[in-house]
Formats: C-alpha cells, structure tokens, sequence
C-alpha cells in the first residue's frame, strides 16, 4: 500500500463547479497535511496546510480526518486558472526521520 | 519565504557520463531536499542534505549514485552519475520554511529538467 494515495484524475469540470478530492495516508503517527498546487512544467507551490479543525481560505476548504486517515479539498466555483495537478503531501516520521511524502496527484481540467 | 535558483535548468546528456545539479537559496537553512520527479508521476525523495553531516539518502537511491554535497547553509549540489535513460526526470531541490517542525511550507527551485540519451 502506498503511504499516501490519490485518484490520479482527471477530474474534468465546467467553470462554476464545486469539486471534491479525498487523499489517504497509512501512517497514523502523521504530523502535518499539506495541499500543493503544480502547473505543468513548473514547481509544485504550496496550496494551503491542513488544521485539525479543518481550514478554509476562499474557495477552497481543506479537512483532515484523523481517525480515518484522510485528507480532502473541495474547490467551490471552479475557475480556468484552478486547472492543475493538486498534490496530497504528508509529513510525519518513519524509522525515526521525519519527512514529506507526496502522493501521485490528481489532475484537475476546469472546462468553458 | 525562500527564493531558490537551480543551475541548469535542463539539460541533454550522454550515457555513462554525470551531471552536477546546483541549488542555491537566498537565506541560511539547515536543512535542503532533494527530490526526483519521473514524467507523469509525482515527487520522490531522494535524500535530505544537511551541512556538516553527510546526507541522509532514502531506500533506493545510494551515495554512489547520487552523490550530494552540502558546503554551507545556501548551497547543495546533487550529482547523478553514470547516467542511464531511466534517469531522465526532473531534479528538484527544496528547503522547509523553518528547520524540522510540522505546519513548515516547503519551497522548489524551479526544477532540472535531465533527458538522458
């Protein structure tokens, strides 16, 4: 099982749409849960951390689940500009290092 | 936030020969990684360089390989040796916003883009 999964996507949507992505991690003793954005052929940018609370900033909402270890991200009123691959990045230790690991990303088409 | 250059950006290589990726940051950081990330796929650590202690190197990738050095707290160099075509990826480097604790945003130089031929 890989440490964090995503559906690679894509997700094709109409401007206007509300989307959803789920992300699961394995390892429970996680720290920290990141969502990044990457373009393509550039860097993955940081999207916005995810608090246990949950987060919002803007159109966009992030959740942790802790108990079911899992992630999401819903984009509200989806724009052209939010077409990209959303990276799950999760940070936590394994064998007593502690380190990001990123999931596959899900690619996200927002259609005129 | 961090500004981080990569040096080259890309470049064609021939088999067997070695290419040495650079990574400078505008500011002192103890701690820099480097990742690799194959077309189509997403990003894979290749190990985390701290300066004055040798790099720590994850499973799968190896000193050999992938030697790494880590002068002082704005630089690090990745060499990837004795290229093969199944290293054809991009190189990134990255330092976290804060040394070590959670809630740290990671920074990319802009990437190396390798095609081995």
């Amino acid at each position: 099982r890989k440490e964090v999964e995503q559906d690679p996507g894509p997700f094709n949507v109409p401007e206007g749409a509300t989307v959803a992505f789920n992300c699961t991690y394995s390892n429970s003793a996680s720290q920290s849960f990141f969502w990044y954005r990457q373009d393509c052929r550039k860097e993955p940018k940081l999207l916005m951390s995810v608090y246990s609370s949950g987060n919002e900033d803007g159109r966009f909402t992030a959740q942790l689940n802790r108990a079911s270890q899992y992630i999401s991200l819903l984009i509200r009123d989806s724009k052209l500009s939010d077409s990209a691959t959303y990276l799950c990045v999760v940070y936590g230790t394994t064998s007593g290092t502690y380190k990001y690991i990123f999931g596959t990303g899900t690619r996200l088409k927002v259609l005129a | 936030s961090a500004v981080i250059s990569q040096k080259p950006s890309r470049d064609i290589c021939q088999r067997g020969t070695s290419l040495t990726i650079q990574c400078q940051v505008d500011s002192q950081v103890t701690m820099m990684f480097w990742y690799r990330q194959q077309p189509g796929q997403s990003l894979t650590l290749i190990a985390t360089a701290n300066q004055g202690s040798e790099a720590t190197y994850e499973s799968g990738f190896v000193i050999d390989k992938f030697p790494i050095s880590r002068p002082n707290l704005t630089f690090s160099t990745l060499t990837v040796s004795n290229m093969s075509p199944e290293d054809s990826s991009i190189y990134l480097c990255s330092v976290p916003l804060l040394a070590g604790g959670p809630y740290n945003e990671q920074f990319f130089g802009p990437g190396t883009r390798l095609t081995v031929l």
